[in-house]
């Protein structure tokens, strides 16, 4: 059964560099046309998408986020990642990375809390 | 970028007594594919939101048949057609036809 998790620092510190990463197992290793997201969810914005990065490694990025958001995926590791710079209290959310495709269920990871704290 | 509005905002429940919950969207989720980019989560307290139904109506691995989704074009609705104490938390409605993926403000269900 195909689990993702989550991984990375806890605690980043303001105007710094935010680095999570996504593992995927379980999976047949098709690519399928899934797309692979990344989103957030805290008190203040509720659940807010981050962005996406296709089978063809096209990215997609929430324009509010866009300037400070990289995604990229490494197949042969099975992983893919978040990349969020300058960071600010307001980037302090629990993070979810998330599978989809055009006609399965979305497959949800359980979620990092990143705290941005000096 | 596509507004999810859902309703109500909180919502009181008997257990046994059926449960409905509406989510509007600002533009119709149908795809040129012909399906319907509509998810419902739950999250109950303290977890992650966990998948109800997805394609608007098809119901998620190893989720009771109580939990119903139906709708089309802009207007969405989640029923319970027997609500059970487990069933409390809040309600999210998702839409993913076209980026920014987008979600409701939730609903709050109680018993």
């Amino acid at each position: 059964q195909l689990q993702l998790e989550e991984s990375g620092p806890g605690l980043v510190k303001p105007s710094e560099t935010l680095s999570l990463t996504c593992t995927v197992s379980g999976d047949s290793g098709s690519t399928n046309f899934h797309y692979w997201v990344w989103m957030r969810q805290s008190p203040e914005k509720g659940l807010e998408w981050i962005g996406s990065i296709d089978y063809r490694g096209t990215t997609y990025y929430n324009p509010s986020l866009k300037s400070r958001v990289t995604i990229s995926k490494d197949t042969s590791k099975h992983q893919f990642s978040l990349r969020l710079t300058s960071v600010t209290a307001a980037d302090t959310a629990v993070y979810y990375c998330a599978r989809r495709d055009l006609l399965t269920s979305p497959i949800w990871g359980q979620g990092t809390l990143v705290t941005v704290s000096s | 970028e596509i507004v999810m509005t859902q309703s109500p905002l909180s919502l009181t429940v008997t257990p046994g007594e059926p449960a409905s919950i509406s989510c509007r969207s600002s533009q119709s989720l149908l795809f040129s594919n012909g399906h319907t980019y509509l998810d419902w989560y739950l999250q109950r307290p303290g977890q992650s939101p966990q998948l109800l139904i997805y394609l608007g109506s098809s119901r998620a691995s190893g989720v009771p048949d109580r939990f119903s989704g139906s709708g089309s074009g802009t207007e969405y609705t989640l029923k319970i057609s027997r609500v059970e104490a487990e069933d409390v938390g809040v309600y999210y409605c998702m839409q993913a036809v076209q980026n920014p993926l987008t979600f409701g403000g939730g609903t709050k269900v109680e018993i």
